[in-house]
């Protein structure tokens, strides 16, 4: 089974800093998607960033950027300028083909993440 | 407006009874997820369909079932079975592929006394 280890159960940070949250993760295969999901107070899962593994350019969304390294298995999210409204648990997941016309998405156990004024 | 939706938002049960957790979606997205969440163990996957009619176990299915009859409904039943059924559970959809972003439903949580 896939598996996704967050290292850091909690990180804090001050507004406007720069804050980067880890995440490794195991497979065999070449073919796979990372992403990272933020679930704020409210507990909706959002999207916050999608990295494909044949691409070795990283990802950007505004404010957040992450740094894929494949060989080492390592998918980290930097989130620059961070605001008050970033405080939430951030969820690393990963995506690989599981036969019989199937996708399974794992994610890691998450990291709780707050921003202080 | 497109979505998915879960409910309720919170249930309460007896030990030894099952009980019933609705996910619907109006997305057209193939497939559906039904995830536990637990303080410190992040999202487990309980059960995942790909297509109507067709489903698999996920990493903890013992004492859950599901049901996929409808594109756009996806049940999960938590059975007397489980050992420990109070957990926020998560509904998710999305369309088919390992690159597709999965749209998660508000959650259901579900206190068993």
């Amino acid at each position: 089974a896939q598996t996704v280890t967050q290292s850091q159960p909690e990180m804090s940070v001050q507004e406007a800093e720069t804050v980067t949250l880890s995440c490794t993760y195991d497979t065999s295969e070449s073919n796979y998607y990372l992403f990272w999901y933020k679930q704020p107070p409210s507990r909706q899962m959002i999207l916050v960033i999608r990295q494909e593994a044949y691409k070795q350019q990283n990802a950007t969304e505004n404010r957040f950027s992450v740094n894929f390294q494949k060989a080492a298995k390592s998918f980290s999210l930097k989130i620059s300028d961070s605001q008050l409204g970033d405080t939430a648990m951030y969820f690393c997941a990963f995506a690989e083909y599981s036969g019989a016309g199937s996708y399974q998405l794992t994610f890691g156990k998450g990291t709780k993440l707050s921003v202080i004024p | 407006d497109g979505g998915i939706t879960q409910s309720p938002k919170y249930l309460f049960r007896k030990e030894g009874q099952n009980v019933t957790l609705s996910c619907e979606q109006n997305l057209n997205h193939d497939a559906m997820y039904w995830y536990r969440q637990d303080p410190g163990q992040g999202l487990r996957l309980i059960y995942y369909s790909q297509i109507v009619n067709d489903f698999q176990k996920g990493d903890i299915a013992e004492g859950y079932s599901v049901s996929r009859e409808k594109k756009e409904s996806f049940p999960l039943t938590v059975t007397s079975a489980q050992k420990n059924p109070t957990a926020f559970y998560l509904c998710a959809s999305s369309m088919v592929g390992a690159h597709t972003e999965a749209f998660f439903g508000q959650g259901t949580r579900l206190t068993v006394v």
